[in-house]
């Protein structure tokens, strides 16, 4: 198994929800990362999990919660978003953090906040 | 610092003729390279990587690329394009001497090609 998943494919929230985006990896990778990727822009760093330890938050607001639950899952909880975060979101996984440039994507979240 | 562009935000190409999407680093060390793509509301495809050893590198699709240490190039390429091609192709850059996380993406170049 050489996928990660992500769930939901779509999102819709309004300002004052709280929501959760799940990513799951089969492949024993120890390394997952979280991206923001705006329309023709390259991806963003956002979190990084090593070992199931945050191990990187690249300045992200309190907004946005990153988890690690097991070695498998990889969450990111949404609360109080603005319009300016809809986005692709992006997880991905690599081996572990040493081969962080083979990175293995999920398809994305479609995050729209009204 | 290192840093990697993309100067075409656009190339296109007509079907069956070769393709080139251009890429250029800077690092300080030895760098490794990858080419990735991502068709419409999907997450990014790895194609290929340069970490060490032949320059001439070949991927998935029937891409390559060839690393340039003088010219410090890392260009894509595809002898005959497919309409099936057309996505974004974004190029990656990490010093390989770097410790932590310090993948850089370049900006993104859209591939049309033309039935």
């Amino acid at each position: 198994d050489t996928e990660v998943t992500q769930t939901p494919k779509h999102l819709v929230m309004g300002m004052t929800n709280k929501k959760s985006l799940k990513c799951e990896q089969h492949m024993g990778h120890r390394a997952m990362y979280w991206y923001k990727q705006k329309a023709k822009k390259p991806p963003e760093l956002m979190f990084v999990y090593s070992y199931e330890k945050l191990s990187i938050n690249e300045s992200v607001p309190s907004r946005f919660s990153p988890e690690c639950p097991n070695s498998s899952l990889l969450n990111l909880h949404l609360h109080a978003l603005q319009p300016e975060d809809s986005a692709l979101y992006l997880c991905a996984s690599s081996q572990d953090p040493n081969r962080e440039y083979e990175q293995y994507f999920g398809p994305g979240t479609r995050l729209t906040v009204t | 610092a290192q840093s990697v562009a993309q100067p075409e935000d656009q190339v296109n190409v007509a079907e069956g003729n070769p393709l080139t999407v251009k890429c250029t680093y800077s690092v300080s060390g030895n760098p490794y390279l990858f080419w990735y793509v991502q068709y419409p509301n999907r997450g990014l495809q790895f194609l290929l990587k340069y970490i060490t050893g032949d320059n001439l590198v070949k991927g998935s699709y029937g891409f390559e690329a060839e690393f340039n240490k003088s010219q410090t190039s890392f260009h894509l390429k595809k002898p005959s394009a497919l309409v099936s091609d057309s996505a974004l192709y974004f190029c990656a850059v990490r010093d390989a001497n770097t410790g932590g996380f310090k993948t850089i993406f370049g900006a993104g170049t859209r591939l049309f090609v033309k039935a």
